[in-house]
């Protein structure tokens, strides 16, 4: 089991470029999650995913898009890159127990827009 | 003003020693409260989770909820260098289909 995997690691975009980043998971979870963490503001939701087929925003989800694929796949789209944009961005999935629930983060990914 | 707040750090401690981490929230619908830790360039790992009031322990960490104070804590007793790291506290609502808030995270430095 791989988890939640992203790619790219690393990225460099000039402002007003396009990219979309890559998210898949490999443990059926119904939900999915795009976060994005700025130094000093822990992490804040733009997107998620409940379940296979529908999306709805987050606090933060101005100048994103998001596609669920299937139920592995959850990309996150910036149509036109902004220097305020420069983050790191994990996604998540969420495993829901009867009694508990965790999410399980990917590895991240560091844009930088100059 | 911020949901969900942790005490500013950065927090040192001695090996050996309590570390004590706290957050306050603000949406009293508030109902599942998770501890995560991160390392320096890594992804937020999942320690702990509490949904009722009370005391929750789990090897060297108990979790502390209070709902009527809407107050969580952490709590990690024989503090080791490995648990210098941020900690980041998060909640979520009844109906939030899991979608979590963040605090802004307190860096807990565990000096030998």
């Amino acid at each position: 089991n791989a988890g939640v995997t992203q790619t790219p690691k690393f990225q460099v975009l000039k402002t007003g470029q396009s990219m979309t980043l890559q998210c898949a998971q490999d443990m059926n979870h119904n939900s999915m999650y795009w976060y994005r963490q700025d130094p000093g503001m822990g992490l804040r939701l733009i997107y998620y995913s409940a379940s296979e087929g529908t999306t709805d925003k987050g606090e933060v989800p101005n100048g994103y898009n998001v596609s669920r694929l299937n139920k592995r796949e959850f990309s996150l789209r910036l149509e036109s890159a902004a220097p305020s944009q420069t983050s790191v961005y994990f996604c998540a999935s969420r495993d829901r127990g009867l009694l508990r629930e965790t999410q399980y983060f990917g590895p991240g990914t560091r844009l930088l827009v100059l | 003003q911020k949901e969900v707040e942790q005490n500013s750090g950065p927090l040192s401690v001695p090996e050996g020693a309590i570390a004590s981490l706290n957050c306050t929230y603000s949406d009293r619908g508030s109902q599942s409260f998770f501890w995560y830790r991160q390392y320096s360039g890594k992804s937020p790992e999942l320690i702990m989770s509490i949904y009722s009031n009370g005391d929750k322990e789990d090897g060297r960490f108990t979790a502390q909820l209070n709902k009527a104070s809407q107050y969580v804590s952490l709590l990690i007793r024989d503090s080791q260098p490995s648990d210098s790291a941020t900690y980041l506290c998060a909640v979520t609502g009844g109906t939030s289909y899991g979608k979590l808030t963040f605090g802004q995270g307190t860096i807990l430095t565990v000096h030998p």
